[in-house]
């Protein structure tokens, strides 16, 4: 079946732009994570959802970052009036979200942001 | 709060070389220990994984064992192949702790197996 897909795959912006990345869940996954990866911090967690709701959101390095998630499935992650530092690769992964045990996280290509 | 460290790259070996990437944890509760891996160009994969204490995970003749007495989940492999040229990433995740899978991750080890 498919796997988690993300759009765009590569993006350059300008600073001071909004850019808006998008993730498309595996089908029926109820748990949706945004994760970044940069050179300077390596992989960082940003935010969980599960279903529609983002009981955490504690990775969201400043309130210029925000996501959503509808129909409990395509999740947005915007990025508002970006700055150079905000360059990096941003990782979609989501889950069945089974309660107890751990679940395997599946993730996506990714998108390259750029900020120039 | 609980991390991952992890040896530094950048590894280099031969083909069917043994492979030990060093992976220790630091965490408060008892987390699930993973290794995941990123071949060039693509996404991030579960390797492998172990969700208790003297569990081995296994996959692809890769195998790492989640020691507790030692907090380590070291990634092992007897013969490296040029296709396993990647880079790995030791992770761990605490659901008894936040309920879900936030997982945390090492900085990860390129490895580069040349013929």
């Amino acid at each position: 079946g498919a796997g988690v897909s993300q759009s765009p795959s590569n993006k350059v912006t300008e600073k001071g732009k909004d850019v808006e990345l998008r993730c498309d869940p595996i089908s029926g996954h109820t748990a949706l994570y945004w994760y970044r990866q940069s050179l300077g911090q390596g992989l960082e967690f940003l935010i969980y959802f599960q279903g529609n709701s983002a009981p955490d959101k504690s990775g969201l390095p400043s309130d210029r970052f925000s996501a959503e998630r509808t129909g409990g499935s395509v999740s947005t992650l915007t990025i508002q009036r970006t700055q150079q530092e905000d360059s990096a690769v941003y990782l979609c992964a989501s889950s069945p979200g089974l309660a107890g045990g751990t679940d395997t996280q599946y993730f996506g290509p990714g998108t390259r942001l750029t900020v120039l | 709060g609980d991390s991952v460290t992890q040896m530094e790259g950048p590894v280099t070996l031969s083909e069917e070389a043994f492979l030990t990437i060093n992976c220790t944890y630091t965490a408060t509760g008892y987390p699930s220990l993973f290794w995941y891996v990123q071949y060039p160009g693509e996404g991030l994969q579960l390797l492998l994984k172990a969700t208790k204490a003297d569990d081995k995970g296994s996959n692809k003749g890769f195998e790492a064992t989640y020691r507790k007495e030692t907090t380590s989940f070291h990634l092992e492999k007897g013969s490296v192949q040029v296709s396993d040229s990647a880079v790995y990433f030791c992770a761990l995740s605490d659901r008894v702790k936040t309920s879900y899978d936030k997982v945390i991750f090492g900085p990860g080890t390129s490895l580069s197996v040349i013929p």
